[in-house]
């Protein structure tokens, strides 16, 4: 079965320092990689998706995320922190059940705070 | 373009009442599921369906019924609830083999 370890519950930086967000994975096969932001009291959304195409994954809001696979890992990164950043944020595989349905294995979430 | 839609978003239950939460979707997608979220958990799978008629446990799937009649509606059902069940629970839909899956809203349920 497929695991997701997010190092660091919770995050803290400046506003315009880096941002990075450390998810390994345990998978035997290169798997779909998913990350996802949530802001207080909303759904999930989309950040951005590894598919097998490009290592380097550029999503929404000027995040990015690089696949390595020697490492099983897909941190997420941003150059410049701003203060609307401040959510919780989730790494989640693809793991495949019954009739190849698509199921997503999540980490624990790490919450990122954003300091004046 | 309603994509996947939750009712209720928020709802008190007493310990031991039964209720359901409702989730459709419009984009003729085969593959539905529910997630719960607990506080440094995650999300983890409770059940999720296939198509109309099919359906397979998850992490999570104890204390919870769910069927599928439609391609478009997912029910989850808490037959006796428990203040273990306080989540937040969510609702996902994908088109086979697609590598896109799409959440609802999310409904907010506390258990008294």
């Amino acid at each position: 079965a497929q695991s997701v370890t997010q190092l660091g519950s919770h995050v803290s930086v400046s506003e315009g320092a880096l941002v990075l967000l450390r998810c390994n994975y345990s998978s035997s096969v290169p798997p779909y990689l998913f990350w996802y932001v949530q802001y207080p009291n909303q759904g999930l959304q989309l950040l951005l998706k590894y598919t097998s195409a490009a290592t380097l994954v550029k999503g929404i809001n000027g995040f990015e995320a690089e696949f390595k696979k020697s490492e099983t890992s897909f941190h997420l990164t941003k150059p410049s922190a701003h203060m609307s950043d401040a959510a919780e944020y989730f790494c989640a595989v693809s793991d495949l059940g019954y009739q190849g349905a698509q199921k997503l294995v999540f980490g624990q979430g790490t919450r990122l705070t954003i300091n004046p | 373009n309603a994509g996947v839609t939750q009712t209720p978003k928020f709802q008190v239950l007493k310990t031991g009442q039964s209720m359901t939460l409702q989730c459709a979707q419009d984009m003729n997608h085969e593959y539905m599921s529910w997630y719960r979220q607990d506080p440094g958990m995650g999300l983890r799978l409770i059940h999720y369906s296939v198509g109309a008629g099919i359906t397979d446990q998850g992490e999570v799937p104890n204390g919870y019924n769910v069927s599928r009649s439609t391609t478009e509606d997912f029910p989850l059902r808490l037959l006796s609830a428990a203040p273990s069940q306080t989540s937040v629970y969510f609702c996902a839909s994908s088109p086979p083999g697609g590598s896109t899956i799409y959440f609802g809203e999310g409904s907010w349920l506390t258990v008294v």
